[in-house]
């Protein structure tokens, strides 16, 4: 079985600050992906950035960026730039790229964006 | 919009009562599931759907019936819940073509209050 762990339930920074949340998954799989999602008041869940495990190249999309080390089985999520938008939870998520299509989730950081 | 609609956004409902929480997704997808998300517990995986047929039931009690009449909709009927019961109920869909499976799209969710 698949496990995800966020170890910081709650963060908080002044705008226009980075930001870096951490998780880490542990799986006996060697393909898979790897996702995080943000999820703001509004309570939809949005895919943030994905990264495929067989990729050695992390992610980026625009001010995010992910810091994937394999054999550490870590995947950190780096907010540069951060906006007020960006307050929110976020969830890290794991799923196999063959087979059985389910996310496991892990325990979610609440991000807060302070002006 | 994400393409995936849940209906209603708010139900309030007694022990003895039975209803229904609808999801249809507009993205051509295949599978599609209901997640259960409480205050300070990780999301948790319900049911999955993939092609109209059950292939994940995360034991879940009796009183939730999914239903997935076609690879576009997906009900979850409710009867006889309990106060612990009350949650966010998320559903999300993605598609799968047997090598590889893609990332997941959710709903707002329905916001379920059992008195």
């Amino acid at each position: 079985a698949q496990t995800v762990t966020q170890s910081q339930p709650e963060m908080s920074v002044q705008e226009a600050e980075t930001v870096t949340l951490s998780c880490t998954y542990d799986t006996s799989e060697n393909n898979y992906y790897l996702f995080w999602y943000k999820q703001p008041p509004s309570r939809q869940m949005i895919l943030v950035i994905r990264q495929e495990a067989y990729k050695q190249q992390n992610a980026t999309e625009n001010r995010f960026s992910v810091n994937f080390q394999k054999a550490a089985k870590s995947f950190s999520l780096k907010i540069s730039d951060s906006q007020l938008g960006d307050t929110a939870m976020y969830f890290c998520a794991f799923m196999k790229i063959q087979g059985a299509q389910k996310l496991v989730f892990g325990q979610g950081t609440r991000l807060t964006i302070n002006p | 919009e994400t393409g995936v609609t849940q209906t209603p956004r708010h139900l309030v409902m007694g022990m003895t009562n039975k209803k229904s929480l609808k999801c249809e997704q507009h993205l051509g997808h295949n599978a599609m599931y209901w997640y259960k998300q409480s205050a300070k517990k990780p999301l948790e995986l319900m049911f999955v759907y993939n092609f109209k047929e059950q292939t994940e039931n995360n034991s879940v009690p009796s009183r939730f019936s999914p239903e997935c009449p076609n690879s576009s909709h997906l009900f979850l009927h409710l009867h006889t819940l309990q106060p612990e019961d009350s949650a966010l109920y998320l559903c999300a869909s993605s598609q799968s073509n047997g090598r590889r499976n893609t990332e997941a799209f959710f709903g707002q969710g329905t916001r379920l209050t059992v008195v």
